[in-house]
């Protein structure tokens, strides 16, 4: 079975902390993702990576950084967590093909700001 | 952008009713895919459609990608308590770059027993 697993199922941060997010796969997939959930809002991209060292912004990545040195880790980082960082943060992941492969997810971080 | 568009967000049925999701796309999807979360949970994958006009099912469950791959449907037939939770549709970026998957906001069912 595929796992993709996410450091923290629960966090609590200060506001103006650095705060890392942490994602581990372990079926060798290329691409990996960083999503945030809100109620009312789904699931928007905040940074996905295609390959080591590779990354692409997604719709929403005001605030966060990745970071992807191993192909099996993707971290995100919030440089100084604010109160509107506030949700729950899934990681997934999947193979790359042009037809399209299922995503993987991991159980979700609900990071909570104060 | 590149926007994916689901419609409802929130649906309520009777058990035993039917319930419908729509998704649109702002460009054409090489192929679009079908996600679960139920409550406390993460999403789940449940399909890939590929084809124009692509028909699949899985028992009460009937998924269709439109003609022109801009929209796809979910249609539940009979509703149970067990189809609780928030459906997701997700297509791929333009140039499908990266792999990257953009997902609509999703519709969240809830049914009365």
């Amino acid at each position: 079975d595929v796992k993709v697993t996410q450091s923290s199922r629960y966090l609590v941060k200060r506001t103006g902390e650095k705060v890392f997010l942490e994602c581990v796969q372990d079926m060798d997939h290329e691409n990996m993702f960083w999503y945030r959930q809100d109620p009312g809002l789904g699931l928007r991209l905040i940074y996905f990576s295609y390959d080591v060292k590779m990354k692409e912004k997604g719709d929403i990545p005001e605030g966060y950084s990745v970071s992807r040195e191993k192909k099996e880790r993707f971290s995100l980082i919030l440089e100084s967590a604010s109160t509107n960082q506030t949700s729950m943060y899934l990681c997934a992941s999947r193979l790359s093909g042009w037809v399209g492969t299922e995503a993987f997810f991991g159980q979700g971080t609900r990071l909570t700001v104060v | 952008g590149q926007q994916v568009m689901q419609i409802p967000q929130y649906q309520h049925v009777q058990e035993g009713e039917d319930f419908t999701t729509y998704c649109n796309s702002s460009t054409t999807l090489s192929n679009i895919q079908w996600y679960k979360q139920r409550p406390g949970g993460h999403p789940v994958f449940l399909i890939q459609l590929v084809k124009s006009g692509e028909v699949k099912k899985q028992k009460r469950l009937t998924f269709q990608f439109g003609e022109a791959k801009k929209n796809s449907s979910l249609h539940i037939t009979a509703t149970q308590t067990t189809d609780v939770g928030t459906y997701f549709c997700a297509g791929p970026g333009i140039y499908n770059q990266g792999g990257k998957l953009i997902f609509g906001q999703g519709t969240e069912l809830s049914v009365k027993p």
